[in-house]
């Protein structure tokens, strides 16, 4: 069956530690996988793309991996702040690029202490 | 620059009664748009979703229905909500790129 599965539901981390979040699939062939960071009581927010043709992709503290052999992506966040505590889910378009049919993995819970 | 908003934020309505959550879109033409479901320690589930006036798709079968009237507009109804109905409600723009943005969700509780 199809799963998109974000092993961890919660992670707690010191402020300034690198935090790595995990995204796995299984039966899909995604053109393009994404991030998104949602707070509590908001919709979620687009963080990054990253297409099947791209290793590696950084926005500011923000590193995004993508393996399609291991069909797995990680969304590293360097020097982590207590700003940075959200939950983050990561997506991928099921159908391959086509009509953005998005689906999202439960989310990870990112709590950074001070 | 594109917006999407959303309303009511907070709702609270009794079992058996109807629903009609709006949701627009403005700074694009013929967007695709989405409504998900987000229930309390689950994913976001993908329930409806539109690529143009009056079209619709159903991803699953529930208590639910939506409806585009017009290009810009997306409305999720109910005509008698259970209490299974209860959940945050994200209307959801997806561009060509595949980027996502959310309105900001409907907290619906069926009591």
């Amino acid at each position: 069956s199809q799963k998109i599965e974000q092993n961890s539901e919660a992670l707690n981390i010191q402020e300034g530690k690198t935090a790595t979040l995990t995204c796995n699939y299984t039966n899909y062939s995604p053109a393009y996988l994404q991030w998104y960071r949602q707070d509590p009581g908001r919709g979620p927010v687009f963080l990054l793309l990253i297409r099947e043709n791209e290793k590696e992709k950084r926005k500011e503290r923000l590193k995004v991996t993508f393996d399609t052999t291991l069909k797995q992506s990680l969304f590293h966040i360097t020097a982590s702040q207590p700003a940075d505590s959200a939950t983050y889910l990561c997506a991928l378009d099921r159908n391959g690029g086509s009509q953005g049919n998005l689906i999202f993995g439960k989310g990870t819970k990112l709590s950074v202490k001070p | 620059s594109q917006t999407i908003h959303q309303w009511p934020a907070t709702l609270v309505q009794p079992v058996g009664s109807p629903l009609s959550l709006e949701c627009t879109v403005e700074g694009t033409s013929n967007p695709n748009l989405y409504w998900y479901r987000q229930a309390a320690g689950r994913g976001l589930q993908l329930l409806f979703y539109s690529v143009g006036i009056g079209q619709i798709s159903s991803e699953v079968p529930q208590n639910l229905s939506a409806s585009r009237p017009q290009d810009r507009q997306f409305i999720l109804s109910s005509k008698k909500l259970l209490l299974s109905d209860s959940g945050f409600y994200l209307c959801a723009w997806i561009t060509r790129k595949g980027e996502a943005f959310f309105g900001q969700g409907t907290r619906l509780t069926v009591v």
